[in-house]
C-alpha cells in the first residue's frame, strides 16, 4: 500500500488528453514539492515534472503538472504511442522523514 | 552529461551481504544529495535511502533501517549502499539517483541504469 495513491491504469487514443491523479496528505503533498517520472518498458525512470509544474529541458510541453492542497496531477495532451509507459508521482513525507512514491499508473495508448 | 553507473549487484543467499557502488560523472558529486531507489520485479518504485551532499544526514525507508547503510566518497565521485542481513524481499533492481539539490526538499533528476540484486532463500 503506497502512501501516495495513483490509479493503476489509464488509457487514451492518439491525440487525446489524459490526466493521472496522485493523492496524498498534509505531511507529504500538502507541504512538499511533487515530482513526476516516466518509465518506459525495460528502462530506468526519467524525470518529467519537478517542483509541481516545472518541465526539465527536453520534455515536451505536452506534459504538464499541477498541485492543489494534498493532491497533484499529471496531464498529457496530444497523446502519442510513445507515451505508453508507467508514470509515478513522488514527494517527501515530513512525518516519515522519507521519500514516498505513488504505486504507479500504467498508461496505454489505444 | 550526467552519468550514474551502478555496480556490485548479483546473487546472494539470504542473510548475506552486498555492497553496491555508483560511479558519478558529468557533475560535481559533492554539491548534490543522492538517493538509492529499488524496483522489485514487476513492481513499482520504492525509495530506499538518502544522503545529504556532505554525508551529514542520512534517511532510510523503515524496512532497511539497521540493515542497509548509505555512504559517499566525494573525492572518488562514488556513492555506496552496504546491504547486510539480506532477505528475499530485497530482491530488486537498485537505482542510484542524483538529487536536484544538496539537501532535503527537492527530489531526483537523474537515474542510473540500475543493478540487479537477487536474494535466494
Amino acid at each position: 500500500q503506497s502512501v501516495l495513491t495513483q490509479p493503476p491504469s489509464a488509457s487514451g487514443t492518439p491525440g487525446q488528453r489524459v490526466t493521472i491523479s496522485c493523492s496524498g496528505s498534509s505531511s507529504n503533498i500538502g507541504s512538499n514539492y511533487v515530482y513526476w517520472y516516466q518509465q518506459l518498458p525495460g528502462t530506468a525512470p526519467k524525470l518529467l515534472i519537478y517542483r509541481n509544474n516545472q518541465r526539465p529541458s527536453g520534455v515536451p510541453d505536452r506534459f504538464s503538472g499541477s498541485k492543489s492542497g494534498t493532491s497533484a496531477s499529471l496531464a498529457i495532451s496530444g497523446l502519442r504511442s510513445e507515451d505508453e509507459a508507467d508514470y509515478y508521482c513522488a514527494t517527501w513525507d515530513d512525518s516519515l522523514s522519507s521519500v514516498v512514491f505513488g504505486g504507479g499508473t500504467k498508461l496505454t495508448v489505444l | 552529461q550526467v552519468q550514474l553507473v551502478e555496480s556490485g549487484g548479483g546473487v546472494v543467499q539470504m542473510g548475506g551481504s552486498l555492497k553496491l557502488s555508483c560511479a558519478a560523472s558529468g557533475f560535481t558529486l559533492s554539491s548534490y544529495a543522492m538517493h538509492w531507489v529499488r524496483q522489485a520485479p514487476g513492481k513499482g518504485l520504492e525509495w530506499v535511502a538518502f544522503i545529504r551532499f556532505d554525508g551529514g544526514y542520512k534517511y532510510y525507508t523503515d524496512s532497511v533501517k539497521g540493515r542497509f547503510a548509505i555512504s559517499r566518497d566525494n573525492s572518488k565521485n562514488t556513492l555506496f549502499l552496504q546491504m547486510n542481513s539480506l532477505r528475499p524481499e530485497d530482491t530488486a533492481v537498485y537505482y542510484c539517483a542524483k538529487d536536484r539539490a544538496d539537501d532535503y526538499g527537492d527530489l531526483i533528476d537523474y537515474w542510473g541504469q540500475g543493478t540487479l540484486v537477487t536474494v535466494s532463500s
